[in-house]
Formats: C-alpha cells, structure tokens, sequence
C-alpha cells in the first residue's frame, strides 16, 4: 500500500503566523490531494493535484495554497492562520486509474495534521 | 440532490456479530468507483475496500464484503465477526469523472461502537 507522510501530526498556533502543512508519499504516485475534515463531518477537497507543476483548486473555498514542485512532495501553506483555519487537514495519494490493480484509482491517505489556532 | 447519503449516524453492534452500514449513491456517470473508508479516534483515513461499476461480483477484502446493488445504486458495507477494534467512524465514497477530473465524494460517515 502507499506510504504517505504528514507533518506535524499535531499543530496549535496563534493567529496571524505562517504555517506550513508537509506531505510527502514515496510511492510515486502522480495524483495527490488536500481534504479539510472539521471533527465527525465528511471530508472536503481544497487542493488537487495531477503531477509536477499542477494544483488547481477543489470543492471547498480555502485560503491555503499548495506547490507540486517534486512528485513526492505536496505542501500545504497558510500565510496567516485564523481560528476559523482550526480543523484537520487530510493528504491522500493514488495511481492513474488502469495501473492500481484493479482499485480504480484508490485514495491512500496520510495521518493527518490537527491544526488549532488561538 | 446528496451525491452520497449514510443515513445511520450511529451504530451498536455485539462483538463477533456482523453489521452493516448503509450507503446510497447518485450519478449519471456509468463508470464510477464505490470506496469504503475506515477513521479510527486516532484520525487516519483507512481503505477497506473497493467496487467498480462494471464488476459483476461483490467485493470481499478479509470480513469486509460490500454488498453492491446497482439498480438500486446502494454499496452497503458488511463486516463479519465484529471485533472491538472495528470502533471508528466510517466513511462511504464514490469517484465519478467531473467536468474532466475524477471527482471522490465522501459521505457524512457512520459512527460504529462494538459493544463487548
């Protein structure tokens, strides 16, 4: 299965700071994505992308942005983080459909990053 | 109209009974891809299991079966012989191509507490 990292896994910030959210998947996989979860709700996507040098934006209005500058690596960033940014942040990764054995284009997901800002 | 609909937010089950969570779907796409997803307390996202539109048998992954009826565009997941560690939220998710992406669409989850 696929091995995607996330850091930090716990992050409490005041408002106004930068914060960076790592991701990185050693599985060379080209698609890798963003869902913000606040706690018991379902997941939504800020961020996508589908190789290096491709992000464009998902389903739910955010004030992150994201680079995709290597394949493994996809970083999330707020440039001044707000109470209202206080959630949990989701990485995920997967293969083109067609060479993920038969698991059409499966989503493999990191551990996550708790952020609350103060 | 909900793309994905769990209509249980909780559930009891006894230990090493089996249990199933429900889950509806709604697309117009003819090919699209069924997931279930497990989320302990801890808080990652563990794939269970995966159905395609175009499979003819239902999926089984160890004591995850997912129970795929096509016309009545349902993917209930079945798990066997629950155990304690089965506690977590659950999550349906349907992947459909959308204005020239796949699009995964995530459903409000289940919240499943095995009783010992």
């Amino acid at each position: 299965e696929a091995d995607i990292y996330q850091t930090p896994r716990y992050l409490v910030i005041g408002t106004g700071k930068k914060i960076t959210l790592e991701c990185s998947q050693t599985m060379g996989h080209d698609k890798m994505y963003w869902y913000q979860q606040d706690p018991g709700m379902e997941l939504h996507l800020i961020h996508y992308s589908y190789g290096v040098n491709s992000t464009e934006k998902g389903d739910l209005s955010s004030e992150s942005t994201v680079s995709r500058i290597r394949t493994e690596h996809f970083p999330l960033t707020l440039e001044s983080a707000r109470p209202s940014h206080t959630s949990q942040y989701l990485c995920a990764s997967s293969k083109p459909r067609g060479t993920s054995g038969g698991r059409g284009e499966t989503q493999y997901f990191g551990p996550g990053t708790r952020l609350l800002v103060l | 109209a909900q793309k994905i609909t769990q209509t249980q937010p909780g559930m009891f089950v006894q230990e090493k009974e089996a249990v199933t969570l429900d889950c509806t779907y709604d697309t117009s796409d003819p090919s699209y891809g069924l997931f279930w997803y497990k989320q302990p307390s801890s808080g990652e996202m563990i794939f269970l299991i995966y159905q395609g539109s175009y499979d003819q048998q239902n999926a089984t992954e160890g004591r995850y079966s997912l129970n795929f009826q096509k016309a009545r565009k349902s993917a209930n997941l079945v798990i066997s012989a629950s155990q304690l560690g089965d506690s977590a939220m659950y999550f349906c998710a349907m992947r459909e191509a959308s204005g020239g992406y796949q699009k995964v669409t995530f459903g409000t989850g289940t919240k499943l507490q095995v009783i010992p």
